[in-house]
């Protein structure tokens, strides 16, 4: 497709189990950013790709977060041991060169049991 | 201190009125760029308007117009004609220099067109 795919759009797990979410840019993009949004809140950023590079991870909230991104492209976003306060809707964005207008995905609603 | 504020956590406008989103930012980098994102009720995320620090005017884009007072470090978003499809939520963002490319963004204005 045209735009930013995400997949799941919906994810309802277990405290404690790992989940993984994927973000499919637009092509050609070399930008890729994860962000988290809370119910009724802001965007917490994440993590930004350059190509395959994350030159800053200081978004990640805990070790329990990774991200990768391969072939300047796909990117999944990993959380180990998943906690309720993970609750929230994952959006992931990119854009042609970083810093400029982002396009977002839908996000992945994830919820923890 | 905040990087990026927006004061108004929601407002009211009348169908077909003008109105102002205000948003006011910190940086110490003489290179940066304002953003403002539209959120609706179903979620997704739309760039609206895109304002950078060394442009001499103000960004435009069909109805939406940035305000843009680099003394004062404010980027208002100003919305002509509203519609009510203008309802929901707007966010603004700010990137920081530029190989440093990390986009903070603001808690955001709920806006409600009011028909």
């Amino acid at each position: 497709g045209a735009g930013v795919s995400q997949s799941p759009s919906n994810k309802v797990t277990e405290k404690g189990k790992d989940v993984e979410l994927r973000c499919d840019p637009i092509s050609g993009h070399t930008a890729l950013y994860w962000y988290r949004q809370s119910l009724g809140q802001g965007l917490e950023f994440l993590i930004y790709f350059q190509g395959n590079s994350a030159p800053d991870k200081s978004g990640l909230p805990s070790d329990r977060f990774s991200a990768e991104r391969t072939g300047g492209s796909v990117s999944t976003l990993t959380i180990q041991r998943t906690q309720q306060e993970d609750s929230a809707v994952y959006l992931c964005a990119s854009s042609l060169q970083g810093g400029q207008p982002q396009h977002f995905g839908d996000g992945t609603r994830l919820s923890i049991l | 201190a905040q990087k990026i504020t927006q004061t108004q956590p929601g407002m009211f406008v009348q169908e077909k009125e003008a109105v102002t989103l205000d948003c006011t930012y910190d940086t110490s980098d003489p290179s940066y760029g304002l953003f403002w994102y539209k959120q609706p009720s179903s979620g997704e995320m739309i760039f609206l308007i895109y304002q950078g620090s060394y442009d001499q005017q103000n960004a435009t884009e069909g109805r939406y117009s940035l305000n843009f007072q680099k003394a004062r470090k404010s980027a208002n978003l100003v919305i002509s004609a509203s519609q009510l499809g203008d309802s929901a939520m707007y966010f603004c963002a700010m990137r920081e220099g530029r190989s440093y490319q990390k986009v903070t963004f603001g808690t955001g204005t709920k806006l409600q067109v009011i028909p």
